[in-house]
């Protein structure tokens, strides 16, 4: 059963603290996403990553950085957490093949307080 | 990328036909039609694509009418597990990492 995975499914952090989310597939996927969904915006890709070291700006990179050092994993980072960065962050994986069926994970619900 | 129009919310008994519609008036020729759902406190789930056929797999049948303006997501006999948000999306399928612009979807409520 092929599976992506997050590190947390709830998160509380504090204005101004460093964070991490990490997400693992073991579908050995070449692209990797990261999207954050708000009520009535639906999802927006923040970072993708389709080779290992490589990353692209989504649609709303601001605020986040991201690493992918090894194939299986892709990491969200937010340098200095903020109280509108909290949201659900979802990740994907995708094949490199093109025809856009993304894997999900389960998500996770980051509040910063 | 075309953009997609739905309905905020639908319906749908339990045991009978889920019909979801979606609107692209703009999908150019090589753009294909994608739908996903997303049940609660679940990340998003790949359910059946098209580019100008029909399609059915285990899970929906998909009807794209001739000029490809819009579409129909068919659950053919739905249960309450298949409430969830239903998300319409069309996308040029290429190699490398293919953005998905999710709009707000559909909600589904399969009643009992």
């Amino acid at each position: 059963d092929v599976k992506v995975t997050q590190s947390s499914r709830y998160l509380v952090k504090r204005t101004g603290e460093k964070v991490f989310l990490e997400c693992v597939q073991d579908m050995d996927h070449e692209n990797m996403f990261w999207y954050r969904q708000d009520p009535g915006l639906g999802l927006r890709l923040i970072y993708f990553s389709y080779d290992v070291k490589m990353k692209e700006k989504g649609d709303i990179p601001e605020g986040y950085s991201v690493s992918r050092e090894k194939k299986e994993r892709f990491s969200l980072i937010l340098e200095s957490a903020s109280t509108n960065q909290t949201s659900m962050y979802l990740c994907a994986s995708s094949d490199r093949d093109g025809y856009n069926e993304q894997f999900f994970g389960p998500g996770t619900r980051l509040t910063v307080l | 990328d075309a953009k997609t129009t739905q309905p905020p919310s639908m319906d749908c008994a339990e045991g009978r036909a889920a019909n979801l519609p979606c609107n692209h008036s703009t999908i150019s020729g090589n753009e294909y039609v994608y739908w996903y759902r997303q049940i609660h406190s679940q990340g998003p789930q790949y359910i059946i694509h098209g580019l100008k056929n029909n399609e059915t797999n285990e899970m929906a049948s998909l009807i794209i009418t001739e000029d490809r303006k819009s579409s129909t997501l068919i659950l053919p006999h739905a249960t309450l597990r298949d409430t969830a948000v239903y998300y319409c999306i069309v996308r040029v399928a290429q190699t490398g990492a293919n953005n998905l612009f999710f709009g707000t979807g559909t909600r589904l409520t399969v009643i009992p």
